[in-house]
């Protein structure tokens, strides 16, 4: 089946913590997201990639790091800098191509707690 | 980057039809609508594109009129399942990043 995996599904970090949530895709995308979902709000972007080795920052990246080694691969990093990181991180991924309109395909999400 | 305007939330009833408009006066010209569909503690999924006129899927239609302004996401028979939240975006079709997923519209469907 293709599609895109976010792993795990609940994640809790302690103070002063950092955690990286996992988010493959084997869709052979070339452009990749994440977003932060508060409760009742919308989704707001922190990072995207559009190739290997490059990443930009979204709206909200401060206190988030990212890499993209892999086309398949674009972990998210939450660092102690995040001070309210209580949310639920979402992935997508699109092919970046004319014919796909930007048309965003998305993971099931990790509910990040803090203990 | 277009802004979009939708209502915070309807209220249906089983059977009915469901028409969601979403207000976008700032398009631009290369810029596609699309709808997605969120249920609570899932990822947004794609139900319908368009540019201009009326698309139609299996699921639901998107009607836009000439000036394109505004898009209405219609939704035939709802059922219990079709609650959710519904989100409209507004962005170009190829090398663009930052979209703007807004607060959506919160649709409840009684019984």
């Amino acid at each position: 089946d293709g599609g895109i995996t976010q792993s795990p599904k609940y994640l809790f970090r302690k103070e002063g913590q950092n955690v990286t949530l996992s988010c493959e895709q084997n869709l052979n995308h070339d452009a990749m997201y994440w977003y932060r979902q508060d409760p009742g709000q919308g989704l707001r972007l922190i990072y995207y990639s559009q190739i290997v080795n490059d990443f930009q920052k979204g709206d909200i990246a401060e206190g988030y790091s990212v890499s993209r080694e892999k086309k398949e691969s674009f972990p998210l990093t939450v660092t102690s800098a995040q001070k309210n990181p209580t949310a639920f991180y979402l992935c997508a991924s699109n092919r970046g191509t004319v014919l796909a309109k930007n048309i965003q395909y998305f993971g099931a999400g990790t509910r990040l707690s803090v203990l | 980057l277009a802004k979009t305007t939708q209502p915070i939330s309807m209220d249906s009833y089983e059977g009915q039809e469901v028409n969601i408009t979403c207000s976008h006066n700032n398009i631009a010209t290369n810029d596609y609508i699309t709808w997605y569909q969120q249920f609570p503690s899932q990822g947004p999924r794609f139900i319908i594109q368009g540019y201009k006129t009326k698309v139609t899927n299996e699921v639901a239609s998107l009607f836009i009129p000439a000036d394109r302004k505004s898009s209405t996401l219609s939704l035939p028979r709802v059922s219990l399942s079709d609650t959710a939240v519904y989100y409209c975006l507004v962005a170009p079709g190829v090398n663009f990043n930052k979209f703007y997923f807004g607060s959506g519209t919160k649709l409840n469907v009684k019984p």
